[in-house]
């Protein structure tokens, strides 16, 4: 059975930093491009960015609201994905989910996401 | 950027009835969407990939159709557990962003 198990989130101050993790089972890690999607409370969903596998440079692409401050890196030894968070702002506060690209193949794959994490809310407030 | 255009962004229906949820993109995408269900508190749930094709474990009454810019979700017999809000996606990643529609929520009537 496939499962994303993300952690991390809480309660963080403006400007600072958090790492979220996205624990992955039930399937090979290593195949599939992983992504974050966030949804600020009430609103709707957001792509973050994405991490594709290493059989395509593993390298990662972001949304432009995040982009210089968030980083999305993996760990296939660990089945893990990480979303670091720096110079966080209010308008992060959101919950975040992990997700699997059903179709990863190729630098720029489809990205359809048929699993999802049970998502970490993250609260960025003084 | 990409901007995907749900409507309705909401919807009374009775169970029974066939609903029907349009997704427009401001720019042609092929047949890359996905359609969604979110239930509240819920992660999303994929229903629909490639415009058309459904989702293993995904009711039949779900379908989707569509190509280019024009996209659409069909119930065809609402039922219970169906009442949520519903949210497409363009699913091409280059150039980035992927980008979802503004969601349509399905209520009871």
């Amino acid at each position: 059975e496939v499962q994303l198990v993300e952690s991390g989130g809480g309660l963080v101050q403006p400007g600072r930093s958090l790492r979220l993790s996205c624990t992955a089972s039930g399937f090979t890690f290593g195949d599939y491009a992983m992504s974050w999607v966030r949804q600020a409370p009430g609103k709707g969903l957001e792509w973050v960015g994405f991490i594709r596998s290493k059989a395509y440079g593993g390298t990662t692409e972001y949304a432009a609201s995040v982009k210089g401050r968030f980083t999305i890196s993996r760990d296939d030894s660990k089945s893990i994905a990480y979303l670091q968070m720096n110079s966080l702002k209010t308008e992060d506060t959101a919950v975040y989910y992990c997700t699997r690209g059903r179709y990863s193949y190729g630098y720029w794959p489809e990205l359809y996401f048929d699993y999802w994490g049970q998502g970490t809310l993250v609260t960025v407030s003084s | 950027d990409i901007q995907m255009t749900q409507s309705p962004s909401s919807v009374s229906a009775s169970v029974g009835d066939r609903v029907t949820i349009t997704c427009r993109a401001s720019q042609g995408i092929s047949s890359w969407l996905a359609w969604y269900q979110q239930k509240p508190g819920k992660a999303p749930k994929l229903l629909i990939y490639a415009a058309s094709s459904l989702q293993s474990g995904v009711p039949s009454r779900f379908s989707g159709s569509g190509s280019g810019t024009d996209f659409t979700l069909t119930i065809s017999s609402l039922q219970p557990e169906d009442f949520a809000t519903y949210y497409c996606q363009q699913a091409n990643s280059f150039p980035p962003p992927l980008t979802f529609g503004g969601g349509t929520k399905v209520e009871i009537k």
